[in-house]
C-alpha cells in the first residue's frame, strides 16, 4: 500500500531563517505531487504542484518554492521566512492517472517568530 | 474559478442525533467531488469521490450523497468518533487542481 511521509510534524524558525520541508511517498510510481498550506478558517491554499520530476507548477507568488529531485520526493524551502508564512503545511499524492483522489501526510506545523 | 461553500460551518450534535453536512459547489464542469475527514493536527484523511448526479456513496455511518449543484454528508447515529472536520472538494474540466471549501466542523457529545 501507499503511504506518506512528512517532516518534521513542528517546526519553529525565526523571521529571515531559511526552510526546508521534505515530503516523500512509498508504494507508487510517478506520482503528482502537491503542497497545500492550511490557515484556519481560510480552507487549503494549493501552493505548488507537479506532475513529474523537475516539473513544478506554482500556484500562488510568494516567498517559497518547490523541487521534485527524485520521483516521489517532493521539498519546498524558502530562503527567508516572513510571519506570514507561519501555518500548517500539508503535502499531498495522486496516481498519475483520471480523477484519482489526493492522499495526505500528517502536515508541518510551522510557527514564524 | 471553481469554488466551494460548506454549511454549517459548526455544528454540535448528541451522540445518536442524525444530520447533514452541506457542500454547494461552481464548477465548469464537475470531474468529482471529494469528501475528506480531518481530525485535529493531522492531515485530511479521504472518504469519498462522486463523479455524477445521483450518485451516493456509504462507509459505516456516512452517506455522501450528489445532485448538479450540492453534495450532501449524511452522518447517522453519530458516536463520538466522528467528531472531526469534514471538507468537501471539487475538480472542474481542465484542472489538475482541487478547489477546497472551508469545511464542517462536526462535534458529537455523549
Amino acid at each position: 500500500s501507499q503511504t506518506i511521509h512528512q517532516w518534521p510534524a513542528t517546526l519553529v524558525q525565526p523571521v529571515g531563517s531559511p526552510l526546508s520541508l521534505e515530503c516523500t511517498v512509498e508504494g507508487t510510481s510517478n506520482p503528482n505531487l502537491y503542497w497545500y498550506r492550511q490557515a484556519a478558517g481560510r480552507g487549503l491554499q494549493l501552493l505548488f504542484y507537479s506532475v513529474g520530476i523537475g516539473q513544478i507548477s506554482s500556484e500562488v507568488p510568494q516567498n517559497l518554492s518547490a523541487s521534485r529531485p527524485q520521483d516521489r520526493q517532493f521539498i519546498l524551502s524558502s530562503k527567508k521566512l516572513l510571519l506570514s508564512d507561519s501555518g500548517f503545511y500539508l503535502c499531498a499524492w495522486s496516481e498519475n492517472s483520471y480523477n484519482q483522489p489526493q492522499h495526505f501526510g500528517d502536515g508541518t506545523r510551522l510557527s514564524i517568530l | 474559478e471553481d469554488q466551494v461553500t460548506q454549511s454549517p460551518e459548526a455544528l454540535r450534535l448528541q451522540e445518536g442525533e442524525s444530520s447533514s453536512l452541506n457542500c454547494s459547489y461552481t464548477v465548469s464542469g464537475l470531474r468529482g467531488l471529494f469528501w475528506y475527514r480531518q481530525d485535529p493536527g493531522k492531515g485530511p484523511e479521504f472518504l469519498f469521490t462522486l463523479y455524477s448526479a445521483g450518485e451516493e456513496k456509504e462507509k459505516e455511518r456516512l452517506k455522501a450523497t450528489l445532485t448538479k449543484k450540492e453534495s450532501f454528508l449524511h452522518i447517522t447515529a453519530p458516536k463520538p468518533e466522528d467528531s472531526a472536520t469534514y471538507l468537501c472538494a471539487v475538480r472542474g474540466y481542465g484542472n489538475n487542481r482541487l478547489a477546497f471549501g472551508k469545511g464542517n466542523q462536526v462535534v458529537v457529545i455523549p
